[in-house]
């Protein structure tokens, strides 16, 4: 069983609203990701880390940001909400190696109105 | 570009028997392949990863293939369960990137009826 968490797992809001997905781990991953999932489609990178006060966008353009300030906490904030945010969002890590295991936390499902 | 199809893109089934899932890539330098299984509302959750010397690689009753001179790789399922029915995800790192890159493809919805 992987020990990453992600709360809320359903989040429905309101357009404009700032809101915050958090993510942990208790592995003691240095590298982290967060995902962006739609139905039947691929994920998509939007933020990985390498650790603590590493942070970089991925392949998909978005407006989310992210912070890294403990090495067990990723949490990604969106500043102000629109429809086209609503998505499925997967948070990651994976320990050293090329060949380790890559882990997913249980997601955030996220509906803007 | 670096790219990962899956085929097909659904699939049914009947509870007890096989199926065979089928991956193709373009990803390069290649480093693993990776499955992954995907159940509604859920993270993914990782099967098998083989590297480059590695032809075969079983999980119970998951078995996966690897051809890297074809870039085809498929996974075999035995004996289907109604558990079996999820998403079936085919990963591929690239080994030239320095962020150990992963390729997502779109994956195989199996569902497995009894």
């Amino acid at each position: 069983e992987a020990d990453i968490y992600q709360t809320p797992r359903y989040l429905v809001i309101g357009t404009g609203k700032k809101i915050t997905l958090e993510c942990s781990q208790t592995m003691g991953h240095d590298k982290m990701y967060w995902y962006q999932q739609d139905p039947g489609m691929e994920l998509h990178l939007i933020h990985y880390s390498y650790g603590v006060n590493s942070t970089e966008k991925g392949d998909l353009s978005s407006e989310s940001t992210v912070s890294r300030i403990r090495t067990e906490h990723f949490p990604l904030t969106l500043e102000s909400a629109r429809p086209s945010h609503t998505s499925q969002y997967l948070c990651a890590s994976i320990s050293q190696g090329a060949t380790a295991t890559q882990y997913f936390g249980p997601g955030t499902r996220l509906t803007v109105l | 570009k670096n790219q990962v199809e899956q085929s097909p893109q659904s699939l049914i089934i009947l509870e007890g028997k096989n199926c065979t899932l089928q991956c193709n890539y373009t990803v390069s330098p290649f480093s693993n392949l990776r499955w992954y299984k995907q159940d509604t509302g859920r993270g993914p959750v990782s099967l098998t990863i083989m590297t480059f010397s590695e032809n075969t690689k079983s999980n119970g009753r998951y078995t996966a293939t690897l051809d890297a001179d074809t870039k085809q790789s498929s996974l075999h399922i035995t004996a289907s369960q109604l558990s079996d029915s999820a998403s079936y995800i085919c990963v591929v790192h690239d080994r030239g990137s320095t962020l150990g890159r992963l390729y997502f493809g779109r994956g195989t919805q199996l569902t497995v009826w009894p």
